[in-house]
Order: structure tokens, then C-alpha cells, then sequence
């Protein structure tokens, strides 16, 4: 079993709707991190959080809210989605206990706004 | 936040060595020299990193200029499988973000 798992893989929604992905991780990792990924791109942060009461903002949080339902589960939502969030979004994990954060990400969940 | 410059993209044949060039002319002490790469339709996964002493591992080695400003990720021998996008990217030990800042990196084809 994957290690870092996203819900819904694929998404197709409408201009206005409410979207949420989820993502799930068995590592027991505090902090995750949610990624948007746009063609010819590299991934720009979203949301990061290091434990369930901490959350914070990256680069990109405009349109996007985040929740942190327990350790092991970090969800996105897009309000109301509009067309430019399409994109793919990846979710991450790290262990922070040596000191290092290297990222353990998810497979991906690929967005449509029509 | 220290950036990196990567060439856009490479080739390699199969089998044979492939080195991954990184400039990080204003890298800063604390920063560390991570890899990352992104198979076709997966999600990035670590490779390697490094702070001055060059760095091996079961994936690659890492050669770190003396000054820092440069470092090369090789692959001794590439395979089909080694065909992805390879992100080089600066970050510092307990980071108090975490964060890793994604340039576009460089897509490696590898011929058979």
C-alpha cells in the first residue's frame, strides 16, 4: 500500500462548485504539504501544516483553504473553483525528526474546471 | 530564498553516465543541495542531497563544487527508467517552512 494516498485521482467539476481533495499518509509524518503543479511547471506550495494545529500559507493560497483533520490527513478545498485552478496537486509528507525535511509525495490528483 | 539554474533539458544513452549540472551562485551556508526527480505521471521523490562533501547513494552521487556555487547529480548508469524531470533545490536543515521551492528543472530523455 502506497504510503501517501490522494482522493480523487481525476476531477472534473464546473466554474463555482466546491471541490475537495483529500490526502492520507501512513508514515506517522507531522508535517504535510499541498503542491499545485501547472504543464511546463514546477510545483508551487499551497498550504503546509506541522501538526494539526498549525497551518500556514505558501505561495499560492488565494482560492484555496485547508483543513487537518488528524496527523495523518490534510484536505484542500477550493471554495469555488475557477478555471485557472486547473491543474494537478500533489500532497507531501516529511518527517522533520533528523532535522531534515525530505518529501514524500502523493500520486496526484488531476483537477478540471470547465 | 537562494535559485537554482538548470538547463532546460538532456540526453543520454542508455547504460551510459549522465551528469545533472545545477548553478547556485548566491546559495547561502546554510543551505543544502537537494535532488529531486518526477517520473512521467508520479509525484517527485527524493534522490540525494548534500552540503559540501561529495554524496553518494544507492540512486546517485552528488558532486559539490568547493565554492558551492555548482553541483552535478550523477547517474553511473542511466536506464529508460531514469527518464523524468530532475529538480535541483536549495534548502536549509530545520527549516523552520519546510518548504522546497520547485524550479522547472531538467527533463532527461535517455535513448536505447
Amino acid at each position: 500500500d502506497a504510503d501517501v494516498t490522494q482522493t480523487p485521482r481525476n476531477r472534473i467539476t464546473k466554474t463555482g462548485k466546491r471541490i475537495m481533495l483529500e490526502c492520507s499518509q501512513t508514515k506517522g509524518h507531522d508535517r504535510m504539504y499541498w503542491y499545485r503543479q501547472d504543464p511546463g511547471l514546477g510545483l508551487r506550495l499551497i498550504y503546509y501544516s506541522f501538526d494539526v494545529k498549525d497551518i500556514n500559507k505558501g505561495e499560492i493560497s488565494d482560492g484555496y483553504s485547508v483543513s487537518r483533520q488528524a496527523q495523518a490527513k490534510f484536505s484542500l478545498s477550493l471554495e469555488s473553483a475557477i478555471p485557472n485552478q486547473t491543474a494537478l496537486y500533489f500532497c507531501a509528507t516529511s518527517d522533520f525528526s533528523q532535522g531534515w525535511d525530505t518529501q514524500y509525495f502523493g500520486p496526484g490528483t488531476r483537477l478540471t474546471v470547465l | 530564498d537562494a535559485k537554482t539554474t538548470q538547463p532546460n533539458s538532456m540526453e543520454s544513452n542508455e547504460e551510459e553516465p549522465v551528469h545533472l549540472p545545477c548553478n547556485h551562485s548566491t546559495i547561502s551556508g546554510t543551505d543544502y543541495i537537494h535532488w529531486y526527480r518526477q517520473l512521467p505521471s508520479q509525484g517527485p521523490e527524493y534522490v540525494i542531497h548534500g552540503l559540501t562533501s561529495n554524496v553518494n547513494n544507492r540512486m546517485a552521487s552528488l558532486a559539490i563544487a568547493e565554492d558551492r556555487k555548482s553541483s552535478t547529480l550523477i547517474l553511473h548508469r542511466a536506464t529508460l527508467r531514469d527518464a523524468a524531470v530532475y529538480y535541483c533545490i536549495l534548502a536549509k536543515r530545520s527549516s523552520n517552512t519546510g518548504k522546497l521551492i520547485f524550479g522547472q528543472g531538467t527533463t532527461l530523455q535517455v535513448k536505447p
